[in-house]
């Protein structure tokens, strides 16, 4: 199947900086991408949509000036979680359709911030 | 609005036995349905998917899952388990006629007992 990636794995940052998340298709090109968060046993809660040249979509209740989600090519989309909080520490994943292949969704690994 | 029950947030089996893993969805159209598997510290992995097509789908790794409308089920089974399906199990279901906002259940941590 295809691969999507998601880098880093894992960070760790002091509160009040700033933590961009990569995720990249790579190889196929993916015109849609997700950001998802996913708290310690719970599933994933969707955050945004990416869409790619234009704006990112954001579910109810998430702060778009908190998350900037940016999907700047066909095979990247990134998500800055700006003067982070420990709060903020959390799962997060992303995933992207792939429009050939029925639209169906590949999952990045998966990145775990902790906020310090 | 579309919703998904998964019963039990962890069940476990002995080796060799019998895998249930219970879904229950909510979708006022006719909905698109997955069971997507995720190993610690990783991302999603699709096992199968429901696409109104045959009820009885078989996915990856022996799983298979049954679409019933009567009873709002998709349950995904396996008839012998194997050490390595311990995992965390999401059902999933998107009524946009695509996978676009697919909404996840809470999921079902499975323990394999040798």
């Amino acid at each position: 199947g295809a691969v999507v990636s998601q880098h880093p794995s894992w960070v760790i940052c002091k509160s009040g900086t700033s933590v961009k998340i990569e995720c990249r298709s790579l190889d196929f090109q993916a015109t849609t991408m997700f950001w998802y968060r996913q708290f310690p046993k719970q599933s994933l809660m969707l955050m945004a949509t990416s869409n790619e040249g234009s704006k990112a979509t954001y579910e109810q209740g998430v702060e778009k000036d908190k998350f900037l989600i940016n999907h700047a090519s066909l095979t990247l989309s990134t998500l800055t979680v700006t003067s982070a909080h420990p709060e903020d520490s959390s799962f997060y994943i992303c995933s992207a359709q792939d429009p050939l292949n029925t639209g169906e969704l590949f999952f990045g690994e998966g990145s775990r911030l902790t906020v310090l | 609005a579309q919703s998904v029950t998964q019963l039990g947030s962890h069940v476990s089996v002995s080796e060799g036995a019998l895998v249930l893993l219970r879904c229950n969805y909510s979708s006022s159209v006719p909905p698109y349905l997955f069971w997507y598997v995720q190993y610690p510290n990783q991302g999603l992995q699709l096992l199968l998917k429901y696409t109104s097509a045959a009820t009885l789908v078989k996915g990856i790794n022996g799983f298979e899952a049954e679409f019933k409308k009567s009873e709002t089920s998709f349950h995904l089974t396996k008839p012998s388990a194997h050490m390595s399906d311990a995992a965390e199990y999401f059902c999933a279901v998107s009524d946009s006629g695509g996978y676009q906002k697919v909404t996840f259940g809470t999921g079902t941590k499975l323990q394999v007992i040798p």
